[in-house]
């Protein structure tokens, strides 16, 4: 069974700090996926990476799949109180539809004025 | 701009009772899903679907059933409550991708509270 594992669960952080959060497994993804979803509402995504040691960048964001496709991170730069959220890292493969798709169990970040 | 839309958005239900969540996506996508969210928990898929017709089990299938007889449809029962279905549901649509990379498209999600 392949498990994402994120890390921190909670992150409290004032604005204008940067800040990590990151997605672990012990299997190899074809594709990495991170969403954020805001208090009230469904998941958005934000970035899809496919290839080991790809790095994306989205505005303050900066999104990394592992050179081994297992691990991912996430980093924003200079938070705002608009990136509070959970952040969500979803974990696809090759040959399945997206019912094979695994969700790590989030990272729910608060940025405070 | 619909895009996947669930109903009903709140419901109370006893144990026991009986109900049906209803999703509609307005985008053609293949393929629809029924996931729960419970603190610290994450994404659970219940069922899904890859097609008018067609449905399959996902991670916590049980004491749900599902439906998918029009393609922009996809129904989630649940025969008879129990309060540990209590939970968060979101439905959410993709096109067809056989490369795992599509996007997720989710509904607002529907607050189901079983007493």
């Amino acid at each position: 069974t392949q498990l994402l594992e994120q890390s921190p669960q909670f992150l409290s952080i004032q604005e204008g700090e940067n800040l990590t959060v990151y997605c672990n497994s012990s299997s190899v993804f074809s594709s990495l996926q991170w969403y954020r979803q805001e208090p009230g509402e469904g998941p958005v995504l934000l970035v899809t990476v496919v290839t080991g040691g790809e790095v994306k960048k989205l505005k303050r964001l900066t999104f990394q799949f592992g050179d081994a496709r297992k691990d991912s991170s996430l980093h924003i730069t200079a938070a705002q109180p608009g990136d509070t959220g959970l952040y969500l890292c979803a974990g696809g493969n090759y040959g399945g539809s997206q019912g094979n798709l695994i969700f790590g169990k989030g990272t729910k970040l608060s940025v405070k004025p | 701009n619909a895009g996947v839309t669930q109903t009903p958005k709140f419901r109370v239900l006893k144990t026991g009772q009986s109900m049906t969540l209803l999703c509609a996506q307005d985008m053609n996508h293949e393929y629809m899903y029924w996931y729960r969210q419970d603190p610290g928990m994450g994404l659970r898929l219940i069922h899904y679907s890859v097609g008018e017709g067609t449905t399959a089990k996902g991670e916590v299938p049980d004491g749900y059933n599902v439906s998918r007889l029009k393609k922009q449809n996809f129904l989630l029962g649940l025969e008879s409550a129990a309060p540990s279905q209590t939970s968060v549901y979101f439905c959410a649509s993709s096109r067809r991708d056989s490369l795992g990379t599509g996007e997720l498209f989710f509904g607002e999600g529907s607050r189901l509270t079983v007493l």
